[in-house]
């Protein structure tokens, strides 16, 4: 079945450290996107990605770092520059163009300890 | 910059009555589509229902239905004969419908909502 598969679901970091969240999907999609979600702010987008090899910043980008370099994959590094890391992260793709929405990943809840 | 407002943190509803979630957003372009989301407790995001602004016809989705006023940038949801499986966070959207802004979708701070049996 195609979908996209975030992992790890649940990831703790020590201050300092980067992390990478993993996001891969088989749906063919163009377009990819990672979102922030905290209590009561909704979803926030990070970075997102129209094709292969091009990415831009979304509302929240300091503190990360992302890369496409093939149409499957959009990691997500949380950088130790990024001061408030804690959060649930989501993965997203849609097919470019058609506009129809997005489909989710089921989200990695990092927790920096 | 577009904005997606929900004024309504939390609401509640009795199971099988009728409840409406609020929503308006901010936008001078007149081709956008919007979207309402739903999350529950599992935190898999799940499309609920979509409008394109081109088209007057309110959107339907079996119990669900939107009231799109376009004039006044209002997206309200109407979700009827509430179930207990309904509780969830729910969240508006707003996407734009010019190519070069990546697809981007705006969310609103969400409304949790509570069926109670």
């Amino acid at each position: 079945d195609g979908g996209i598969t975030q992992s790890p679901k649940y990831l703790f970091r020590k201050e300092g450290q980067n992390v990478t969240l993993s996001c891969e999907q088989n749906l063919n999609h163009d377009a990819m996107y990672w979102y922030r979600q905290d209590p009561g702010q909704g979803l926030r987008l990070i970075y997102y990605s129209q094709i292969v090899n091009d990415f831009q910043k979304g509302d929240i980008a300091e503190g990360y770092s992302v890369s496409r370099e093939k149409k499957e994959s959009f990691p997500l590094t949380v950088t130790s520059a990024q001061k408030n890391p804690t959060a649930f992260y989501l993965c997203a793709s849609s097919m470019d163009r058609v506009l129809k929405g997005y489909t989710f990943g089921s989200g990695t809840r990092l927790t920096v300890v | 910059a577009q904005t997606v407002t929900q004024s309504q943190p939390e609401m509640s509803v009795q199971e099988a009555e009728t409840v409406t979630l609020s929503c308006t957003y901010d936008t001078s372009e007149s081709n956008y589509y919007l979207f309402w989301y739903k999350q529950p407790p599992s935190r898999q995001m799940i499309l609920v229902i979509r409008q394109e602004a081109y088209k007057q016809q309110n959107a339907t989705e079996n119990r669900f239905s939107v009231n799109f006023q376009k004039a006044a940038k209002s997206f309200s949801l109407k979700i009827s004969d509430s179930q207990l499986g309904d509780t969830a966070m729910y969240f508006c959207a707003f996407m734009s419908g010019i190519y070069n802004q990546g697809g981007k979708l705006i969310f609103g701070q969400g409304t949790e909502l509570s069926v109670k049996p």
